[in-house]
């Protein structure tokens, strides 16, 4: 099994940046996933890593490191909408994912 | 593309009554869909995987006679809560599988089906 590992609940203000940490140990790695997460709604994909480096997509990045067990997600120029809960989410061999707990951010005015 | 609907979206059933979730793959076929469950403010737990044609793979702790998986075609599998109590109350999720042209083995999400039983 797999022991995801990432912070319980950040708190950012508007048009800051806002690192996410997610720690995990697996035995077949195939590739780490972040979701982002509203409230009584279903996740929806942001990023991919399989690969060691950082991935940027427009305003979100994703950096993974596959020998220390360890990913961040980077959100800049924070919105009001990114208010969400943002979930690490590791894949083994047979494409089960496994979810962390989940980051709840908080975007202040 | 990669549009994954679920119906009911939110359905109160009484204690012993039987639910039936639906899951299908509007757009691409899904050769594996999982089922997820999750509880307030907790993060989605993975029941089980569902491959078209065969039996579903439960997770440990999972019981398969409670929670019935049908995966009959490649664009639709279904989750039946049987005898539904209060505890079963939650947030059924399902995703369905596809491999995308970079090869991105890649899960889309339905929006959830809200379970309530009183």
């Amino acid at each position: 099994g797999q022991n995801i590992d990432q912070p319980t609940e950040m708190t950012a203000t508007e048009g800051a940046i806002v690192q996410i940490n997610c720690t995990y140990q697996t035995s077949g790695f195939n590739g780490l996933f972040w979701y982002q997460q509203h409230a009584g709604e279903a996740p929806t994909f942001l990023s991919y890593n399989v690969l060691d480096g950082l991935e940027e997509k427009g305003r979100f990045s994703s950096f993974l490191s596959r020998s220390k067990g360890y990913s961040y997600l980077l959100l800049k120029e924070l919105q009001m909408k990114d208010s969400a809960s943002y979930l690490c989410a590791v894949s083994e061999g047979d494409y089960k994912l496994s979810f962390g707990a989940g980051t709840t951010v908080t975007v202040r005015a | 593309g990669a549009v994954v609907s679920q119906h009911p979206s939110r359905v109160i059933c009484k204690s012993g009554t039987s639910v039936k979730i639906e899951c299908r793959s509007l757009d691409f076929q899904a050769t594996t869909m999982f089922w997820y469950r999750q509880f307030p403010k907790q993060s989605l737990m993975l029941m089980a995987t569902s491959n078209e044609g065969s039996k579903a793979t439960y997770e440990q702790g999972v019981e398969k006679d409670k929670f019935l998986i049908n995966h009959a075609s490649l664009t639709l599998s279904t989750l039946t809560v049987t005898s539904a109590h209060p505890e079963d109350s939650s947030f059924y999720i399902c995703s369905a599988r596809t491999a995308s042209r970079e090869g991105l083995n890649e899960q889309f999400f339905g929006p959830g089906t809200r379970l309530t039983v009183l």
